[in-house]
């Protein structure tokens, strides 16, 4: 079974449309959580990390289920910028590993 | 601009080569990481060093050599590499403890000929 699973698309969204990805892990010692994004041949960034009671930063929302061991990105107004493939990562509480899940593909269409 | 500063940004090679991959970060990060990536694919972890100490190595073929040679320096030594080796490369760190963001450098695009 694998650390991460992300369904990896493709979403293909018109602009101003709402988008939510989900990534499920299975490692329940698991304590830090994250949304990436990578663009077309750059290097992952970070886009925000997941916190226990949900975060929000502008259009996006990250919540965090410990209980189902899940995690989801909820994009809101969604512009031809955010297309991009966005990524699950979680550490779990020991030593320095980071998984990775596949990724999911968006492409905001006009 | 990145914290991680990767070189060269691309490198071609013949699979005879010697190169080497270079990473420098001074945000004062102690765990270093070496990914690949294939286009469509996650990044893949091959090498941890944390504090200066390879910690973990995924079954990486040994014509791939890691260096720490500080803190702040990450080195990838490539010899007799093969065509399928061909992807992006990319350094990362972090925090070994406490705040544990994982930052990527740029990466290095190498094809292998």
């Amino acid at each position: 079974r694998k650390e991460v699973e992300q369904d990896p698309g493709p979403f293909n969204v018109p602009e101003g449309a709402t988008v939510a990805f989900n990534c499920t892990y299975s490692n329940s010692a698991s304590q830090s959580f994250f949304w990436y994004r990578q663009d077309c041949r750059k290097e992952p960034k970070l886009l925000m990390s997941v916190y226990s009671s949900g975060n929000e930063d502008g259009r996006f929302t990250a919540q965090l289920n410990r209980a189902s061991q899940y995690i989801s990105l909820l994009i809101r107004d969604s512009k031809l910028s955010d297309s991009a493939t966005y990524l699950c990562v979680v550490l779990p509480n020991t030593g320095n590993q980071f998984y990775f899940g596949t990724g999911t593909s968006l492409t905001v269409i006009p | 601009d990145t914290e991680v500063t990767q070189t060269p940004k691309h490198l071609v090679m013949g699979m005879t080569n010697k190169k080497s991959l270079k990473c420098e970060q001074h945000m004062g990060h102690r765990a270093m990481y070496w990914y690949k990536q294939k286009a469509k694919k996650p990044p893949e972890l091959m090498f941890v060093y944390s504090y200066e100490k390879l910690s973990i190595n995924e079954s990486v073929p040994s014509r791939f050599s890691p260096e720490c040679p500080n803190s702040s320096l990450l080195n990838l030594h490539l010899h007799a590499l093969q065509p399928e080796d061909s992807a992006l490369y990319l350094c990362a760190s972090s925090q070994a403890r406490g705040s544990n963001v994982l930052t990527f450098g740029a990466g290095s695009r190498l094809t292998v000929l």
